[in-house]
């Protein structure tokens, strides 16, 4: 049973536009989110994260927004470049065990 | 400042094997983590060692194990293979510090069991 959930397998955005891409967690215990990108034969490459007492964390593109309400994280890119065409996961940590449970992903493609 | 490596890139045994990979940290990391991510599936935590101890481990069977080195390298190990252990294995660090730490990735190992 998936305890992190990417709904959208895939996305595709125009180059200069914004990219949104969600998360949905079932778990209220969870106290911090990660978000990665992962380009083919590569590891995953950490972007941004957010604690659980924040609702949202900026960093230069990149911002992450939670929704603690609505178990609901998503990440925006703003604007939007060919080279953010990856696989993006949504990770998360519950308590101190640090075992993180990933989602699926969702393929970004931004089109020139 | 040299990222997470990991040996071999490629691995490829038979049914019954024993497979060995292994992960260098970045440098002043005491903590490594293991993960598996097989064909359309997630990441799923194997392993977690600290300071050359298991600290945490995940819902996978005995005979996946692992150890911690005095330099903080560590080793997973697969034995008995089976068909369905084939999947890339992501080994992650960081400094073993406190909450929500952030995991820093290799490259990773891609393991084929024929």
């Amino acid at each position: 049973d998936q305890q992190v959930k990417q709904n959208s397998p895939s996305l595709s955005v125009q180059e200069g536009r914004i990219s949104i891409l969600n998360c949905d967690y079932t778990n209220s215990m969870f106290d911090y989110f990660l978000w990665y990108k992962k380009y083919p034969a590569e590891g995953p490459t950490f972007l941004i994260s957010i604690s659980s007492i924040k609702d949202k964390n900026e960093d230069g593109r990149f911002t992450v927004f939670l929704n603690k309400s609505a178990k609901h994280l998503s990440l925006h890119i703003v604007p939007s470049q060919p080279g953010d065409s990856a696989v993006y996961f949504c990770a998360v940590y519950a308590g101190n065990n640090r075992k993180l449970i990933w989602g699926l992903g969702t393929s970004l493609a931004v089109n020139p | 400042e040299a990222g997470v490596t990991q040996s071999p890139t490629h691995l490829i045994k038979t049914r019954g094997q024993q497979a060995t990979l292994r992960c260098s940290p970045i440098s002043g990391h005491t903590s490594v983590y293991w993960y598996q991510q097989a064909l359309g599936l997630g990441l799923q935590f194997l392993l977690w060692y600290d300071e050359g101890e298991e600290r945490n481990r995940g819902n996978f069977p005995p005979r996946f194990s692992g150890r911690q080195f005095p330099n903080y390298s560590s080793e997973l190990n697969v034995n008995a293979l089976e068909l369905e252990d084939s999947a890339l294995y992501l080994c992650a660090s960081s400094h073993g510090q406190g909450v929500g730490e952030t995991q820093y990735f290799g490259p990773g190992t891609r393991l084929l069991v024929l």
